[in-house]
């Protein structure tokens, strides 16, 4: 069965920084390519970073380039989001989700999110 | 920047009625890249639909896709009480590669 399963968030002060896990099993995570999706609290989803298998392609929402690092480690079947420079606006559910392409690309598995608040 | 806008915002209807839900984008893109998820309250998004028309694993057959161009949409073909909830359309672009999704639209109980 895949799971992921997202953990780091919190309260976190406006210009302080958060780094953000995501474990995974159920399935060969060194295969696939994966996805950050957040939603603010009441709001619809906002897809923030993307990371290929390899970390060779990465690509960031114009919102967070410059301040999010997308990262993984395979050895560890772990994916991570590093957050600088939070701002009030970056409060939100975070998930991490599973891609898979085949030649339809779709988000096919999800966590279930861990909540970040920036607040001071 | 294509922007995909889903309508209506709301749709409440009854369970045993007929929903559809329409997503529209700014410019043509490929069916291969539209994709839908249902959300429920306090739940993480799930996959219902890719390629605008294939169901995902475990999606009930009342669950279909259909469109093309710059419109697209999601019908479910009788309501049942599991299916109120919101969906999002999502668009995938290659180059620069990013994803974008509607704004929803919620299927509430009337």
């Amino acid at each position: 069965e895949v799971q992921l399963v997202e953990s780091g968030g919190g309260l976190v002060q406006p210009g302080g920084s958060l780094r953000l896990s995501c474990a995974a099993s159920g399935f060969i995570f060194s295969g696939y390519s994966m996805n950050w999706v957040r939603q603010a609290p009441g709001k619809g989803l906002e897809w923030l970073s993307y990371i290929n298998s390899g970390s060779s392609i990465i690509s960031y929402a114009d919102s967070v380039k410059g301040r999010f690092t997308i990262s993984r480690d395979n050895a560890k079947n772990s994916l991570y989001l590093q957050m600088n420079s939070l701002r009030d606006e970056d409060t939100a559910v975070y998930y991490c989700a599973k891609y898979d392409y085949a030649g339809n690309p779709k988000f096919d598995y999800w966590g279930q999110g861990t909540l970040v608040t920036v607040s001071s | 920047e294509i922007v995909l806008t889903q309508s209506p915002g709301t749709l409440s209807l009854s369970p045993g009625e007929r929903a559809t839900l329409s997503c529209r984008a700014s410019q043509i893109i490929s069916s291969t890249y539209l994709a839908w998820y249902q959300q429920k309250p306090g739940q993480a998004p799930r996959l219902l639909i890719y390629g605008a028309s294939s169901r995902a694993t475990g999606i009930p057959d009342r669950f279909s896709g259909s469109g093309s161009g710059t419109d697209f949409a999601l019908t479910i073909s009788r309501l049942e009480p599991e299916d109120f909830a919101v969906y999002y359309c999502q668009q995938y672009v290659d180059s620069p590669l990013r994803f974008t999704f509607g704004p929803g639209t919620k299927v509430d109980i009337k």
